[in-house]
């Protein structure tokens, strides 16, 4: 049973462009959402993150936004550069279950010069 | 300097065999955790120890066993090692157990033959 979706495997975006990765979970009880960075032969890395009681978080070219009623947040990168090329993670938790993160399968972004 | 380390990187034994992955943060965190990542590249979270105190336990076949000699290591110890086990396992910690926001190590690539 998947909590956590992320339905595209891939997305391609010529560079200067705005990405967009998208992300569903079906579980209701999960209270922060977060995103995560991965390139080949790396661990993840921490990139932005959203509580469930704002619906908008911004941090300079990255924004994650999350609609609750439809259990759906988005990853907005712009303007896209080619070093944003990595498979992205959307995640999340329930706060009081500790730090248990949920994963989706990955998107892999690559941003074409 | 690595924030979260794990040994070996790559890691190729044959069936039947016993090995451990190490894992160290020098982060100060109090919780650590071991996530696999398996072919069809889902995260999935294994254990979760605080302040060497194991806190989660998700449904492992009890052949993997942690060990937390200390809050800044953690380590996993597979014994009689399966095909199945092939996967790549990844370390993170955060601050504490009720933090959201974790760092992972790069990743130990497990090849059973």
């Amino acid at each position: 049973d998947q909590q956590v979706k992320q339905n595209s495997p891939s997305l391609s975006v010529q560079e200067g462009r705005i990405s967009i990765l998208n992300c569903d979970y079906t579980n209701s009880m999960f209270d922060y959402f977060l995103w995560y960075k991965k390139y080949p032969a790396e661990g993840p890395t921490f990139l932005i993150s959203i509580s469930s009681i704002k619906d908008k978080n911004e941090d300079g070219r990255f924004t994650v936004f999350l609609n609750k009623s439809a259990k759906h947040l988005s990853l907005h990168i712009v303007p896209s550069q080619p070093g944003d090329s990595a498979v992205y993670f959307c995640a999340a938790l329930r706060t009081n279950q500790g730090g248990k993160l949920i994963f989706g399968q990955g998107t892999e972004l690559s941003v074409k010069p | 300097d690595t924030a979260v380390s794990q040994t070996p990187k790559y890691l190729v034994t044959q069936m039947g065999n016993d090995k451990s992955i190490k894992c160290e943060q020098n982060l100060g965190h109090d919780t650590m955790y071991w996530y696999k990542q398996d072919s069809k590249k889902f995260l999935k979270i294994m254990f979760s120890y605080n302040n060497k105190e194991l806190i989660i336990n998700e449904t492992v076949p009890n052949r993997f066993s942690p060990k937390s000699p200390d809050k800044a290591h953690l380590n996993l110890h597979i014994n009689s090692l399966e095909l199945g086990d092939s996967a790549v396992y990844f370390c993170a910690s955060s601050r504490d157990w009720g933090n959201t926001e974790a760092f992972f190590g790069q990743g130990t690539r497990l090849t059973v033959v």
